[in-house]
């Protein structure tokens, strides 16, 4: 199964920058890279998605390496809304299907 | 709001009970997918069924069974119920296009908060 291992936590302060990065050193050859956000006790949001190079959209943007064994989320500016667990996301195709393992995540505190 | 909804949101029971969770995906969604996220195990996928299949399992116990129905809103069941099931159900689903390669983008409901007293 595709493993993918990230820092347990991370601390910042408001209006900085945050990477967080994302091993999964045996991602398949057709599989994207996904990151969520969660909040306790509610359902994980997508954030962002990107197969190779990089990915900007209005929140973050994810930095994929040419091997694709990494990839790191940026999120530019934090704000203490921001605080939250962050999770990457690579999946294992099997004939069509798609089993996704979620690590434990990444919980960032922001701190003002 | 994500489209997916969950019923109901809280539920608590008492051990050796069955209940049922329900999950409508957002329109035009085709998959969905069970998770059980508690304290200790993290976010645990259990199963996913597209289009009324069942396509991919994960660890799911067998006193646990789910299904999707022609509407293609899901329902998962669980039986015999223990003290260690308490914990956070979500579903998600996903728009199609994967299955042809294309990436898999889940979209995850508020989640079914299950006490087993």
């Amino acid at each position: 199964l595709a493993k993918t291992t990230q820092p347990i936590s991370m601390d910042s302060y408001e209006g900085q920058e945050v990477n967080i990065t994302c091993s999964h050193n045996n991602i398949a050859t057709n599989d994207y890279i996904t990151w969520y956000q969660q909040f306790p006790s509610q359902g994980p949001r997508f954030i962002i998605q990107g197969y190779k190079t990089k990915v900007t959209n209005e929140v973050a943007s994810l930095f994929i390496p040419a091997d694709r064994k990494s990839s790191t989320l940026s999120l530019p500016r934090v704000s203490l809304s921001d605080t939250a667990v962050y999770y990457c996301l690579v999946g294992d195709r099997e004939g069509g299907s798609y089993i996704p393992t979620f690590g434990r995540g990444t919980s960032l505190i922001v701190h003002p | 709001d994500s489209g997916v909804t969950q019923t109901p949101k809280h539920l608590i029971t008492a051990t050796g009970q069955r209940v049922t969770l329900r999950c409508s995906p957002r329109s035009g969604d085709l998959s969905v997918y069970w998770y059980q996220q508690s304290l200790d195990q993290g976010l645990q996928f259990l199963i996913q069924y597209y289009n009324g299949e069942e396509r991919a399992k994960g660890n799911i116990l067998e006193r646990f069974s789910a299904q999707q129905f022609p509407d293609l809103h899901s329902e998962l069941n669980l039986s015999s119920l223990e003290l260690g099931d308490s914990a956070l159900y979500f579903c998600a689903s996903s728009p199609p296009g994967y299955e042809a390669g294309g990436p898999n983008t889940q979209y995850f409901g508020p989640g079914t908060r299950l006490t087993v007293l």
